[in-house]
C-alpha cells in the first residue's frame, strides 16, 4: 500500500519561530517521487519542491527547507524565521506505482498541516 | 506562460442538476488531473487525462465524469447534484505523469443546495 502521514493537523507558532512540517510515507516502489505543496487561504495549490527517490540531498530555498530520510521514510519540512504570509495548509504528496492499475503513477496526498504564524 | 485556468470560478446549483466544470492546462502540458476537496477532507482525487484517455480513477460514483479534448483542455461533469457534492474543484495540469510536479487552477468553488 502507498501512503502518506502528516501528523501534525494544526501548528500554531508566532512569527520568527522556526517550525517543522512532518511527512512520513509508505511505498514498495523503489522509484518513487516526494513533493510538497502550499494552499494559502485563497485557494490555490503552490508547487514547493519535488525529490526523486535517490536524491537525499537535503535542499534549501531561502527560508525553507527541506531533509529527505529514506532510512526513515520521512521528508520534512522546516520553516525558519516564519512569517505571517507562511499561514497556509502545507500538503505532502507522494508518486508512486500502482501495480494493480497498469503500473500507471498516481499521486497520493496526505491530509495536510494547517499552519498559523500569529503576528 | 499562462497558468492552469478554470470556469467557473463559482456556482451555485440545486439538488438534481447537473454542472460541467472547465480547466485549460498550461501549454504544452499533457496530463490534466480533477480533485475535490471538502474541509477536513483533504484532497480526494476524481480522475487523470492523458491524450484523450482517462489513465487514472479515484474512488467516485459514475455521476462523476470528465473528458479531455485534443488541445489538451478538460471538462468534468456532475449530474444529479447532491448536498455533498458541495465543494471546491481543482484541476491541475502536468507535463506527463505523476513523477512531475502538478500545477493547480484556482479552483471551481461548487455549492449545491
Amino acid at each position: 500500500a502507498q501512503k502518506v502521514t502528516q501528523a501534525q493537523t494544526e501548528i500554531s507558532v508566532v512569527e520568527k519561530e522556526d517550525v517543522t512540517l512532518d511527512c512520513v510515507y509508505e511505498t514498495r516502489d523503489t522509484t518513487y517521487y516526494l513533493f510538497w505543496y502550499k494552499q494559502p487561504p485563497s485557494g490555490e495549490l503552490v508547487f514547493l519542491i519535488r525529490r526523486n527517490s535517490f536524491d537525499e540531498q537535503n535542499e534549501i530555498s531561502g527560508r525553507y527547507s527541506w531533509n529527505f530520510q529514506k532510512s526513515t521514510s520521512s521528508f520534512n519540512f522546516t520553516i525558519t524565521a516564519s512569517q505571517v504570509v507562511d499561514s497556509a495548509v502545507y500538503f505532502c504528496a507522494l508518486s508512486g506505482r500502482l501495480l494493480d492499475a497498469g503500473n500507471n503513477r498516481k499521486l497520493i496526498w496526505g491530509l495536510g498541516t494547517s499552519l498559523a504564524v500569529n503576528p | 506562460k499562462a497558468g492552469v485556468t478554470q470556469t467557473p470560478r463559482y456556482l451555485i446549483k440545486t439538488r438534481g442538476q447537473q454542472v460541467t466544470l472547465s480547466c485549460s492546462p498550461i501549454s504544452g502540458h499533457r496530463s490534466v488531473s480533477w480533485y475535490q476537496q471538502t474541509p477536513g477532507q483533504g484532497l480526494q482525487f476524481l480522475f487523470e487525462y492523458f491524450s484523450e484517455t482517462q489513465r487514472n480513477k479515484g474512488n467516485f460514483p459514475g455521476r462523476f465524469s470528465g473528458r479531455q479534448f485534443s488541445n489538451s483542455r478538460s471538462e468534468m461533469n456532475v449530474s444529479t447534484l447532491e448536498l455533498g457534492d458541495s465543494a471546491l474543484y481543482l484541476c491541475a495540469s502536468s507535463l506527463a505523469d505523476a513523477s512531475y510536479e502538478q500545477y493547480f487552477g484556482p479552483g471551481t468553488r461548487l455549492t449545491v443546495t
